[in-house]
């Protein structure tokens, strides 16, 4: 079937916008993953969630993001009030168990943000 | 310090060549990732290990708990090849996040 997917693949906001960035995992994967990969450097950990359930979001930078999975498939990562510093690819992962363990983790294409 | 160091942070190679690329890391762990990330595109788990070897075509990765290390090995590289491989481990007492390496750029010439 499908992969992860996200959208937008490419996003520009102006700094002060709000942002929404969206992620499809795979069909049936329980666990859902975002990160945040600065240019030339390694992706950081965001949250997880556990179908519905956000069960860590010790990785979000500040109150001005928020993730939410509502019925326990599609994602969404809003920023508000965007800063430059917030400029970065956004990628979520799912993993079909819970918890996951040590299991595969499958990646998305990522969600460019660039902040002007 | 980070966690998990990767070396070299580039490699350039000429087709043919056999690469190998070093992850070490600092603290203890449940296991390890290889990860391939092509330009623009998303992020293919290629191994993922917590002891011994693993081998998949040409790649091969090996792990040493005791020493902390792990090592990913291509044989015979091809331009397609060329990419970034990122080492993550799971920390020892997290069953779900991935602590990555800063990855290292591949480039093989033809």
């Amino acid at each position: 079937g499908a992969g992860v997917s996200q959208s937008p693949r490419y996003k520009v906001a102006k700094r002060g916008q709000d942002v929404a960035l969206r992620c499809d995992p795979i069909s049936g994967h329980v666990s859902l993953f975002w990160y945040q990969q600065a240019l030339g450097q390694g992706p950081e950990f965001l949250t997880y969630f556990q179908n519905e359930a956000q069960l860590d979001k010790s990785g979000l930078p500040s109150d001005r993001f928020f993730a939410e999975r509502p019925e326990g498939s599609v994602s969404t990562l809003k920023i508000q009030r965007t800063q430059q510093e917030d400029s970065a690819v956004y990628l979520c992962a799912s993993s079909p168990r819970e918890p996951p363990g040590t299991d595969t983790q499958y990646f998305g294409p990522g969600t460019r943000l660039t902040v002007l | 310090k980070n966690e998990v160091e990767q070396s070299p942070q580039n490699l350039t190679a000429q087709e043919g060549e056999f690469i190998t690329i070093n992850c070490s890391y600092s603290v203890g762990i449940s296991a390890l990732h290889w990860l391939q990330q092509h330009p623009g595109g998303g992020i293919v788990s290629l191994f993922m290990l917590s002891s011994g070897k693993k081998k998949h075509g040409r790649l091969i990765a090996t792990i040493n708990i005791q020493e902390k290390h792990s090592s990913l090995h291509i044989t015979a590289s091809h331009p397609r090849d060329s990419a970034v491989y990122i080492c993550a481990v799971f920390l020892r007492g997290s069953n779900y996040k991935l602590t990555f390496g800063k990855g290292t750029l591949l480039t093989v010439n033809p």
